[in-house]
Order: structure tokens, then C-alpha cells, then sequence
């Protein structure tokens, strides 16, 4: 079964602090894993796909098959990296179709 | 970069009407669009798959009858609440990749009905 997880739902740091949000996925086939965030009162956005290999407002993620994750990472968090983030996967032949994790609401404190 | 619109924003009806929710692709066309429910704090559930010149692909669990879903131009999705239920109280949100397949999603700022 396709499936996303992320374990947390509050991740809560102080400014300068590393993150790490983790997400796991569960798919018989050859996945694309996304990160999507959504900022208050702004609509879900993309902020980085694992095919891309880029780093966007400091953050980073790779795709790791064995442990089938894909938990995204910023080295020293800012008050605006506040939102909530959204791990999402879709397949080769699944038309753009994504599936999405319950969702990490990450804090970040002054 | 492209945009992704809802109308309207949000919606309060009785029990028992209809509530028709639109989804526009404002500066490229949409062969396919996305339509997702979120509850408060939960994660988006995708609802049904929005296809322009065919019928709607719905995912298991999701009463086509209750959702109607019209794909009338390459530009316009619209979703049909159908004898709205308190239970359909929800967040709606609509998406639609660039060009189609794996491309980004552009996300609609989402449509908040309440069911009285």
C-alpha cells in the first residue's frame, strides 16, 4: 500500500538550531518524494523534490531507498522556517497523483 | 510563476443544499486537476482526479454521486457538494501540475465549508 508517515505532528527549536523532519514512505515501485510547506494563511507550496537534488531556503532532503525515507534537514532553523511541512510521494505512472504524510508543524523559537 | 485560484474562499449553506466550489488555472492550462479534503491539523486526502473532456476518477471511499466533479474547460475544475451534510464541513483544496504528469503542483488557496 502507498503510504506516508511522519511521526511528528509539533517539532519545536530554538532559532539556530538543526532540524530534522522526518518522513517514511511505504511504495511498491519507484517513488517521487516531495516536500511541501505551508505557511499561515498561505496555500501549500512545494519546497523541494527529491529529483531536483536542490537546496531550498537552507534545506535539504535525500531520498533514502534502504530505510525508505526521506526526512528533510536544515542545519540552523530560522523563526520564519515556521509552518507546517508535508511529506508527499507520487509514482511514475500515477499521473501526478500525490499522496501525503499527516503533516510536521515545525516551531521555530526566538 | 503560475497560479492556481478557488472561489469562493469560503462557504456557509444549510443542510441539504448544494455548494459549488470552482478551481481555476489563472496563466496555463490544466488538463488535470486535483482535488484534495484537509481536516484542521491533518494531512490533504485526495478525493478525486479531474480530467478535462472525460469523467473524474474518484478514489475508494469517495461517493462520486456526493462529489461531483466537472472538468469543463482546460482552465476550470468544479466541485459539487451535493446535499451538504454537516460531516462535509471541511477544507477543500484544489491542485494542477504545470504540464501535466509529475510537474509541480500548484496549489489553490483552498475553499472553507461549513455546514449548518
Amino acid at each position: 500500500a502507498q503510504r506516508v508517515t511522519q511521526p511528528e505532528k509539533l517539532l519545536s527549536v530554538f532559532k539556530g538550531a538543526p532540524v530534522e523532519l522526518k518522513c517514511n514512505y511505504s511504495y511498491s515501485g519507484s517513488p517521487e518524494l516531495f516536500w511541501y510547506v505551508q505557511y499561515s494563511r498561505q496555500r501549500l507550496q512545494l519546497l523541494l523534490r527529491h529529483i531536483s537534488r536542490e537546496s531550498i531556503k537552507g534545506f535539504t532532503a535525500d531520498l533514502n531507498k534502504g530505510e525508505t525515507s526521506f526526512h528533510l534537514k536544515k542545519p540552523f532553523a530560522q523563526e520564519e522556517d515556521s509552518a507546517m511541512y508535508y511529506c508527499a510521494l507520487s509514482g511514475r505512472n500515477q499521473g501526478g497523483k500525490l499522496i501525503f504524510g499527516q503533516g510536521t508543524e515545525l516551531s521555530v523559537k526566538p | 510563476g503560475a497560479v492556481v485560484s478557488q472561489h469562493p474562499s469560503r462557504v456557509i449553506c444549510k443542510s441539504g443544499t448544494s455548494v459549488k466550489i470552482e478551481c481555476r488555472s489563472l496563466d496555463f492550462q490544466a488538463t488535470t486537476m486535483f482535488w484534495y479534503r484537509q481536516f484542521p491539523k491533518q494531512s490533504l486526502m485526495l478525493m478525486a482526479t479531474s480530467n478535462e473532456g472525460s469523467k473524474a476518477t474518484y478514489e475508494q471511499g469517495v461517493e462520486k454521486d456526493k462529489f461531483l466533479i466537472n472538468h469543463a474547460s482546460l482552465t476550470l475544475s468544479t466541485l459539487t457538494v451535493t446535499s451538504a451534510h454537516p460531516e462535509d464541513s471541511s477544507f477543500y483544496i484544489c491542485s494542477a501540475p504545470l504540464a501535466g504528469g509529475l510537474e509541480t503542483q500548484y496549489f489553490g488557496p483552498g475553499t472553507r465549508l461549513l455546514v449548518l
